[in-house]
């Protein structure tokens, strides 16, 4: 069982925008603004999608967004587009005994 | 640019040691303001981490896995290391190694910036 709790699936039409959530405690998500997503593509390894909540790295498009209210974390991807269809895994710190946990992932379909 | 590989046997017997390593290129391990990590995913499922390692060679492991895993750093040879005991069937995964972005006067995590491919281990007799 994953330390955080995300939806088992998602999906979106192309163009349309789909908010995945994160769901975790007060010593993770709701403690600190360190909370990430990883995109992950079949036979992939996973890619850094947004960090500390709202940080997009270099070259992510910003057709992807995070967002955080309390113990949830979101990440929204608005004009859905096919290569978008991957498993996203959230993470966050977790305090210096668990330093890093993770959801157990989403699989986004694109219809 | 800053690659992580992967290294060691993609096969290990039930009750033995898994020893992986990973090569950092196009960059110093030694980089403040950056931990190193494990992270695995068994097959069809989530990821979980493992432990991490500071180019001083302080760690921090995964609570559920600490009693088993040691990770170390090796800065002449710009590599850290993960070795994992007692391994069994459930130890079977893919093994990835990570940069861990962190906070310059702490030690939070901020994100897993660059990783490698990954590589596969079967734990079986």
């Amino acid at each position: 069982q994953s330390a955080l709790t995300q939806p088992p699936s998602a999906s979106g039409s192309p163009g349309q925008s789909v908010t995945i959530s994160c769901t975790g405690t007060s010593s993770d998500v709701g403690g600190y603004n360190y909370v990430s997503w990883y995109q992950q593509h079949p036979g992939k390894a996973p890619k850094l999608m947004i960090y500390e909540v709202n940080k997009r790295p270099s070259g992510v498009p910003d057709r992807f967004s995070g967002s955080k209210s309390g113990n949830t974390a979101s990440l929204t991807v608005s004009g859905l587009q096919a290569e978008d269809e991957a498993d996203y895994y959230c993470s966050s710190y977790a305090g210096s005994n668990n330093f890093v946990v993770f959801g157990g992932g989403t699989k986004l379909t694109v219809l | 640019q800053l690659q992580l590989q992967e290294s060691g046997p993609g096969l290990v017997k039930p009750s033995e040691t898994l020893s992986l390593t990973c090569t950092v290129s196009g960059g110093s391990i030694g980089s403040i303001g950056y931990y190193w990590g494990w992270i695995r995913q068994p097959p069809g499922k989530g990821l979980e981490w493992i432990g991490s390692v500071y180019y001083s060679g302080s760690t921090y492991y995964n609570p559920s896995l600490k009693s088993r895993v040691t990770v170390s750093v090796d800065t002449s040879k710009n590599q850290f290391s993960l070795k994992l005991s007692s391994v069994t069937a459930a130890d079977t995964a893919v093994y990835y190694c990570a940069r861990i972005m962190i906070t310059i006067f702490g030690t939070e995590a901020r994100g897993m910036d660059v990783w490698g491919q990954g590589t596969t281990v079967t734990v079986s007799s």
